[in-house]
């Protein structure tokens, strides 16, 4: 079973700190995304990448940047975080090829709080 | 881009009853839409999707239907159980690959009542 791990569940954190969200999954997967959920706006892509070291911007890039340095790692940082970037944020994979865009795997998310 | 909405944003059925959830879409471009199921406190899981090449698929309980001409497409589910409470998300993309993009529509918190 495909296992899609983010490092934390709930993070607090202050007005212009830089935050790291860490993801990691266990199936080899080519493709990695970062949604960001919010109520009645349902799940909106910020960065995904199809391969180590590369990335292309989702629908709601602004104030974030991303990082793949290992296939099954991928990172979210919010360079200087602010008060509307609280919000639920999810990491997703997927297997490449025929059907990329299908069966995104979720990880449970990290509830982000900035004060 | 595409736009996808989604109603009702919530829906309350008895136990038993049957839940229709409806998603329009703007980009006729668009071929591909699964539906994820988010229950309360963990992870969307996709529960079934559709190729714009058909226009129904059923799986058990839950069937979605899909109509081209009208950019519109819906989540059935029949008899309902307390266990299908949960967020639904339906969602849209050109294309089966990374760079189609899914869009997501804004969710539907369903309520089943025994």
């Amino acid at each position: 079973d495909v296992k899609v791990t983010q490092s934390s569940r709930y993070l607090v954190k202050r007005t212009g700190e830089k935050v790291f969200l860490e993801c990691v999954q266990d199936m080899d997967h080519e493709n990695m995304f970062w949604y960001r959920q919010d109520p009645g706006l349902g799940l909106r892509l910020i960065y995904f990448s199809y391969d180590v070291k590369m990335k292309e911007k989702g629908d709601i890039p602004e104030g974030y940047s991303v990082s793949r340095e290992k296939k099954e790692r991928f990172s979210l940082i919010l360079e200087s975080a602010s008060t509307n970037q609280t919000s639920m944020y999810l990491c997703a994979s997927s297997l490449e090829g025929f059907g990329a865009n299908e069966k995104l795997f979720f990880g449970s998310g990290t509830q982000l709080s900035v004060l | 881009g595409e736009n996808v909405e989604q109603h009702p944003s919530t829906l309350s059925v008895q136990e038993g009853d049957s839940a229709v959830i409806k998603c329009t879409y703007s980009d006729s471009a668009s071929n591909y839409f699964p539906w994820y199921k988010q229950e309360l406190g963990k992870r969307p899981q996709l529960i079934i999707d559709i190729r714009s090449n058909v226009g129904e698929k059923k799986d058990q309980r839950i069937a979605v239907t899909l109509n081209k001409t009208a950019k519109h497409f819906s989540l059935h589910i029949t008899e309902t159980q307390p266990e299908d409470s949960a967020v639904y998300f339906c969602a849209a993309s050109t294309g089966y690959n990374a760079g189609n993009m899914l869009t997501f529509g804004g969710g539907t918190r369903l309520m089943v009542k025994p």
